[in-house]
């Protein structure tokens, strides 16, 4: 198993350029999650989604969208993106009862 | 609002000395409290969950314990493998699914 894979995993951006940022778990998790990790700001909640079908908002959601394409894949999507943005872009995934969440290698994003 | 605050920022030990990694939380109901080990570029990695005030868990050199306010990891006797940023985060009790509340870790640097 593969576990949770991201794609790119670095990429530079100009300022309102778009991008999707890809990722996918094999562990057939219900849930997945994107975070964003900032020097001093620890792990921040962006949109999580629960289920295949649903998504919701959490700590840090503007400028961003998500779309849960299938329950192994979850998209996180900039649309304009800003210097704000640049920062390290983790995905995870949840696990049976312990509700341990399964984290990717991160996509380290930097929009100039 | 959940809030998790880790001390120290950084922790400097030598091989062999063994010391505490302090997180702090306020929350409206711990459903877990989780501990996860990061190396430089890479996504976090699980170590232990925590449900309740008094348990224990451990692992190698490595042991977690809960109180009602505060976790702490002991680390035995570390090792230069040791090295990484450890993060601890909750979840709250009522909250969606699988959300968490990081803090922004405790760099470990062990010198042989």
């Amino acid at each position: 198993n593969a576990g949770v894979t991201q794609t790119p995993k670095f990429q530079v951006l100009k300022t309102g350029q778009s991008m999707t940022l890809q990722c996918a778990q094999d562990m057939n998790h219900n849930s997945m999650y994107w975070y964003r990790q900032d020097p001093g700001m620890g792990l921040r909640l962006i949109y999580y989604s629960a289920s295949e079908g649903t998504t919701d908002k959490g700590e840090v959601p503007n400028g961003y969208n998500v779309s849960r394409l299938n329950k192994r894949e979850f998209s996180l999507r900039l649309e304009s993106a800003a210097p704000s943005q640049t920062s390290v872009y983790f995905c995870a995934s949840i696990a049976g009862l312990q509700e341990t969440q399964y984290f990717g290698p991160g996509t380290r994003l930097l929009v100039l | 609002e959940d809030q998790v605050t880790q001390s120290p920022e950084a922790l400097r030990l030598q091989e062999g000395e063994s010391s505490s990694l302090n997180c702090s939380y306020t929350v409206s109901g711990l459903r877990g409290l989780f501990w996860y080990r990061q190396d430089p570029g890479k996504g976090p990695e699980f170590l232990f969950t925590l449900y309740s005030a008094g348990e224990e868990k451990e692992k190698e050199r490595l042991k977690a314990t809960l109180t009602k306010k505060e976790s702490f990891l002991h680390i035995t006797a570390p090792k230069p493998e040791d090295s990484a940023t450890y993060l601890c985060a909750v979840q709250a009790s009522g909250t969606s699914y699988g959300k968490l509340t990081f803090g922004q870790g405790t760099i470990l640097t062990v010198h042989p």
